[in-house]
């Protein structure tokens, strides 16, 4: 089955403990992202990735890092979680083949940083 | 820079009422992909509809139908006959078709839908 995984789905953590939110995708995707998701403001790219080992900032990239040394694989790192980074997390993918395709999108990891 | 803007924040019908959700958006592109995308209580999001700048045909989906209107930079969506199923949050969205910003997908604020039986 064609789909985008999330790890964990539900995270409680505490100010300044380091944290990695796993996205793998079994589609053969050239594009990755990650978003993401707070009331009234819809949701808002944080990096994305063309390709492997080609990243970008999105609109809300501070407090983030994200590597991409697999096709498949695009984790989302917090060095230093913050409590402003109390989110929902979306990881999603498309094809790149010269046009915008569709971005199909995971389950969402909720994060809860004390 | 791109904006999509949704100002109902949130809508509540009836059962079988017919209902609009609003986007408008902005963009300095001339080729441009509009969305929407469906997201129910359980969390995930759905892909309901992409739609192309060259193309200002409405289009139907069984009880979904879509009005893109480039001269107004709008790009509704109308369900009729809605159902308590059709509860969800709803987010249009504006993507480049080109250029450095290529890929790169802007949201609107959402609009919640609620279905009364």
């Amino acid at each position: 089955e064609a789909q985008v995984t999330q790890n964990p789905r539900y995270l409680i953590t505490v100010t300044g403990k380091k944290l990695t939110v796993t996205c793998s995708q079994n589609m053969n995707h050239e594009y990755m992202s990650w978003y993401r998701q707070d009331p009234g403001l819809g949701l808002r790219q944080i990096y994305y990735s063309m390709n492997v080992e080609v990243t970008d900032k999105g609109d809300v990239p501070e407090g983030y890092k994200v590597s991409r040394k697999e096709k498949r694989n695009f984790p989302l790192i917090l060095e230093s979680p913050s409590p402003n980074q109390t989110s929902l997390y979306f990881c999603a993918s498309s094809k790149l083949a010269g046009v915008p395709d569709t971005q199909y999108f995971g389950p969402g990891t909720r994060l809860t940083v004390l | 820079a791109q904006k999509v803007t949704q100002a109902q924040t949130e809508i509540s019908v009836v059962e079988k009422e017919d209902v609009t959700l609003d986007c408008v958006y902005e963009t300095r592109d001339t080729t441009y992909y509009l969305f929407w995308y469906k997201q129910p209580p359980s969390g995930e999001l759905v892909f309901l509809i992409r739609r192309n700048s060259f193309d200002e045909q409405n289009e139907i989906s069984g009880r979904y139908s879509w009005n893109f209107q480039k001269s107004t930079s709008s790009f509704n969506f109308t369900i009729t006959a809605s159902q308590v199923v059709d509860s969800a949050v709803y987010f249009c969205a504006l993507s480049p078709a080109g250029g450095t910003s290529y890929g790169k997908l802007t949201f609107g604020q959402g609009t919640i839908l609620t279905v009364h039986p």
